[in-house]
């Protein structure tokens, strides 16, 4: 199983771009990792907003983009805006296991 | 509309079993394409999965909980469950299901979850 690991906090101003990245340690080396990224606003179920590193479901804003380069993912949020301020959580999936970060918490100034 | 819905005790004391079920509906919780998971939240803190189980019954879990854990399905209720024996404060969270799209390995549908408390 996976090791993911995220900065505690990200901060940026009202349409600035941020960039959250996520490490991965896993023990397993030849399986394919599946890597999302969740974000989570106070009292609410988390919500998926890139799955497979870089592809968006259906309704969520172009502004979120992800991708990854060897072990690190990593979530991009352009023209931050107020209700950008949540948690996210990046997540992995290898041979039918999951797991997730720490979370970053993003704030917006 | 897919729809999963968290269900059990609030309050479990220590050393007992917490038992959780989710029930689901808008789907069939035997489609061939999804496993159905727990992930757990302790108060001010992240997500911990807890374990996935496939349709046939097939679970994984986390490696530093699966001494205490137990999923199990019943696709006649369409409902999956979770239980915990053992329980201490560190199993105080929120419990959430969801469910896992197996070919990209992503939780596309959660339910409300549900507090749990342990008490002494």
């Amino acid at each position: 199983q996976s090791a993911l690991t995220q900065p505690a906090s990200v901060s940026g101003s009202p349409g600035q771009s941020i960039t959250i990245y996520c490490t991965e340690t896993s023990s397993d080396i030849y399986g394919y990792h599946y890597v999302s990224w969740y974000q989570q606003h106070p009292g609410k179920a988390p919500k998926l907003i890139i799955y497979d590193a870089s592809s968006r479901p259906s309704g969520v804003s172009s502004r979120f983009s992800g991708s990854k380069s060897g072990n690190t993912a990593s979530l991009t949020i352009s023209g931050l805006q107020a209700e950008d301020e949540a948690d996210y959580y990046c997540g992995s999936y290898t041979s039918s296991s999951s797991s997730f970060g720490s979370g970053t918490r993003v704030t917006v100034l | 509309q897919l729809q999963l819905q968290e269900s059990g005790p609030g309050l479990v004391k220590a050393s007992e079993t917490l038992s959780l079920t989710c029930s689901v509906s808008g789907g069939s919780i035997d489609s061939s394409s999804y496993y159905w998971g727990w992930i757990r939240q302790p108060p001010g803190k992240g997500l911990q999965w807890i374990g996935n189980i496939y349709y046939t019954g097939s679970t994984y879990y986390n490696i530093s909980l699966q001494s205490r854990v137990t999923i199990s399905v019943d696709t006649s209720k369409n409902q999956f469950s979770l239980k915990v024996s053992s329980v201490t404060a560190a199993d105080t969270a929120m419990y959430y299901c969801a469910r896992l799209f197996d070919d990209l390995g992503d939780y596309r549908h959660w339910g409300r979850g549900t507090m749990v408390t342990v008490t002494s």
